[in-house]
């Protein structure tokens, strides 16, 4: 069965520092793989997401960026935290059919609360 | 773009009540998935509906997705604490990978 695992599950930074959230995915090949930020508990703001090793596509223009240097792996960066980047963190990952993830149901992480002091 | 709204934002009910959320979309869903969170952790996939007028359940929890595919609802039967949580509706976007997500409904249950 497929796994989705994030680390670290929290995660207290100063304001200037630097931030690497990793995510990994088991049992499964190839799969799309996206991150999420939730504030307040509520909607969900897509930041990045992957079709691919080396492929990113960054949604919202911002202090983040994104890797994926393996299949199963996406990391989520900033070389200089901001207050603003507090929040939940989310990995997610879905399966791709023969040209697309459309149709498929995507599952998600447990998670990672970053507090930026 | 589309956009995907949830009613209500907040609903408080006794157990044993019965309830509904709604997911309105903003055009036609191909897909639409309902999920559950959590305070604190990740989302829980419930149901995934794509033919109009489909139905699912899983135990005591409902979803259809209407005939013209633009709204879904998500009933739950004799609600109890363990129902207590947020849940998100998500759709399919058209020609990307990508879901768009609802702001959410929080469920609060008391006993």
């Amino acid at each position: 069965s497929q796994t989705i695992h994030q680390w670290p599950a929290t995660l207290v930074q100063p304001v200037g520092s630097p931030l690497s959230l990793e995510c990994t995915v088991e049992g499964t090949s190839n799969p799309n793989l996206y991150w999420y930020r939730q504030a307040a508990g509520r909607g969900l703001q897509l930041l990045f997401y992957s079709v691919g090793i080396g492929q990113i596509s960054s949604e919202v223009p911002q202090n983040l960026s994104a890797s994926r240097p393996q299949d199963r792996q996406f990391i989520l960066s900033s070389k200089k935290l901001l207050l603003s980047d507090s929040g939940f963190y989310l990995c997610a990952w879905r399966s791709r059919g023969r040209t697309s993830g459309r149709g498929n149901e995507q599952f998600f992480g447990p998670g990672t609360r970053l507090t930026v002091l | 773009s589309q956009e995907l709204e949830q009613s209500p934002q907040s609903l408080i009910v006794q157990e044993g009540k019965n309830l509904t959320i709604n997911c309105t979309s903003s055009k036609t869903l191909y897909g639409l998935y309902w999920y559950k969170q959590k305070y604190g952790e990740g989302l829980i996939f419930l149901m995934m509906l794509q033919k109009g007028g489909e139905e699912k359940s899983h135990e005591k929890i409902t979803a259809k997705l209407d005939e013209k595919k633009q709204q879904s609802s998500l009933h739950i039967t004799a609600s109890q604490p363990s129902h207590a949580g947020i849940y998100l509706c998500g759709a399919d976007t058209l020609n990307t990978d990508k879901l768009i997500f609802g702001t959410g409904t929080r469920l609060q249950v008391f006993p």
